[in-house]
């Protein structure tokens, strides 16, 4: 099956901890995103890349870092900078297309701060 | 920066009743898309539009794409509980998508 796959689904962070979300695209997709959304708020971008070993910091970058090594995987890492870093994480991929680009999003992955 | 603003934030209905959101931009989009997110799930997208005017029908949803393309709307007749979830719209300016804030729909039986 094609598609986005991030795990883990529940992730829980301590004070001070660095965790790294994972996200994996089998569509041969080139852009790769990843939004944050917070409770009855919608989707707001943190960090986006267009090809591989490239990426751009979105509206929301502070806190946040990532890779792209490889054109299937692009993993957020939510540094201890990041002061409130409870939210629903959510990637998508979506063809190189700068006037088109549907995006198809993974599962997600919920953050909590312990 | 560009934003695209959605309303209702919230919508109540009752089964069979209609259901419109509506999605304004300050400046002119290239285009505009619609998505999906059902309760715990993530966003699906259902339809882009392109052209100034442009309406299309998915079944019961209609969705409308205004003369300026700076707004959109979408109409769902005679609402159903699988209706139920958050209806985003997000915009294209240039090669960056921005999405609206949503709209909440729940539908009583």
């Amino acid at each position: 099956d094609g598609g986005i796959t991030q795990s883990p689904k529940y992730l829980f962070r301590k004070e001070g901890q660095n965790v790294t979300l994972s996200c994996e695209q089998n569509l041969n997709h080139d852009a790769m995103y990843w939004y944050r959304q917070d409770p009855g708020q919608g989707l707001r971008l943190i960090y986006y890349s267009q090809i591989v070993n490239d990426f751009q910091k979105g509206d929301i970058a502070e806190g946040y870092s990532v890779s792209r090594e490889k054109k299937e995987s692009f993993p957020l890492t939510v540094t201890s900078a990041q002061k409130n870093p409870t939210a629903f994480y959510l990637c998508a991929s979506s063809i190189r297309d700068e006037r088109r680009g549907t995006q198809y999003f993974g599962p997600g992955t919920r953050l909590l701060v312990l | 920066g560009q934003q695209v603003m959605q309303i209702p934030q919230y919508q109540h209905v009752q089964e069979g009743e209609d259901f419109t959101t509506y999605c304004n931009s300050s400046t002119t989009l290239s285009n505009i898309q619609w998505y999906k997110q059902r309760p715990g799930g993530h966003p699906v997208f259902l339809i882009q539009l392109v052209k100034s005017g442009e309406v299309k029908k998915q079944k019961r949803l209609t969705f409308q794409f205004g003369e300026a393309k700076k707004n959109s709307s979408l109409h769902i007749t005679a609402t159903q509980t699988t209706d139920v979830g958050t209806y985003f719209c997000a915009g294209h300016y240039g090669n960056k998508l921005v999405f609206g804030a949503g709209t909440i729909l729940r539908v009583k039986s």
